[in-house]
């Protein structure tokens, strides 16, 4: 079985754009979590969807949003990039919330 | 709210040496206590899980984990390490009630295994 898939691995943009990162979950995963990692904060909880439905937040800004899709696919979009959105973010699929979470490879962003 | 402490940033050891990675947890509930790796450029990877039922877990590659309620503790545990062990170590638990499927991590620990 396919594991967790994250595209693209590498992304660079510059101060004031937006960008768009996208997950693919495990077959016959529903829930999908993500996180932010950086060498300062560590690994910290951006959000995590089930459903389609957000069911919970972490504390981020609210220019980081997400939305998950009927076949249980999820983006997540920063908009007005800041140089400190520089970070790995992982995205990690599960059953259904609470299920044991597995990860993808991650998406490096450098904002510039 | 729940957290976690990884009370060793970096642990050095010898190949064939046992090594033991330390975490401490606060939470005002019952959680589920997870070990992940992390090689350099990857995603994270599960080793171990406690969800309930007897508090020694063993894992992938070796290791194992003992769930401490009293002292608050899951440390990880492997009585020989190989080179290849040398990846960093995340400690995280989730919760139940409204947290539920949030991870919380620890800071990580850093494990350098020498020839």
């Amino acid at each position: 079985k396919a594991g967790v898939t994250q595209t693209p691995r590498y992304l660079i943009k510059t101060r004031g754009q937006q960008v768009t990162l996208s997950c693919s979950p495990i077959s016959g995963h529903r829930s999908v979590s993500w996180y932010q990692q950086t060498p300062g904060q560590g690994l910290q909880f951006l959000f995590e969807y089930f459903s389609e439905t957000q069911r919970n937040k972490g504390n981020f800004p609210g220019r980081f949003s997400g939305r998950q899709f009927s076949n249980s696919r999820s983006e997540m979009n920063v908009s007005t990039l800041e140089l400190g959105d520089s970070a790995l973010y992982l995205c990690a699929s599960s059953l259904a919330p609470g299920d044991t979470q597995y990860f993808g490879p991650g998406t490096r962003l450098t904002v510039l | 709210a729940q957290s976690v402490t990884q009370l060793d940033s970096q642990v050095p050891v010898f190949e064939e040496a046992p090594v033991e990675l330390r975490c401490n947890y606060s939470s005002s509930v019952s959680v589920y206590l997870f070990w992940y790796v992390q090689y350099p450029n990857q995603g994270l990877q599960l080793l171990l899980k406690y969800l309930s039922g007897s508090t020694l877990v063993k894992g992938i590659n070796g290791f194992e984990a003992e769930f401490n309620k009293s002292q608050t503790s899951f440390h990880l545990r492997k009585p020989s390490v190989h080179i290849s062990d040398t990846a960093e170590y995340f400690c995280a638990v989730s919760a139940g009630g409204t947290s539920y499927g949030k991870l919380t991590f620890g800071q990580g620990t850093i494990l350098t295994v020498h020839p």
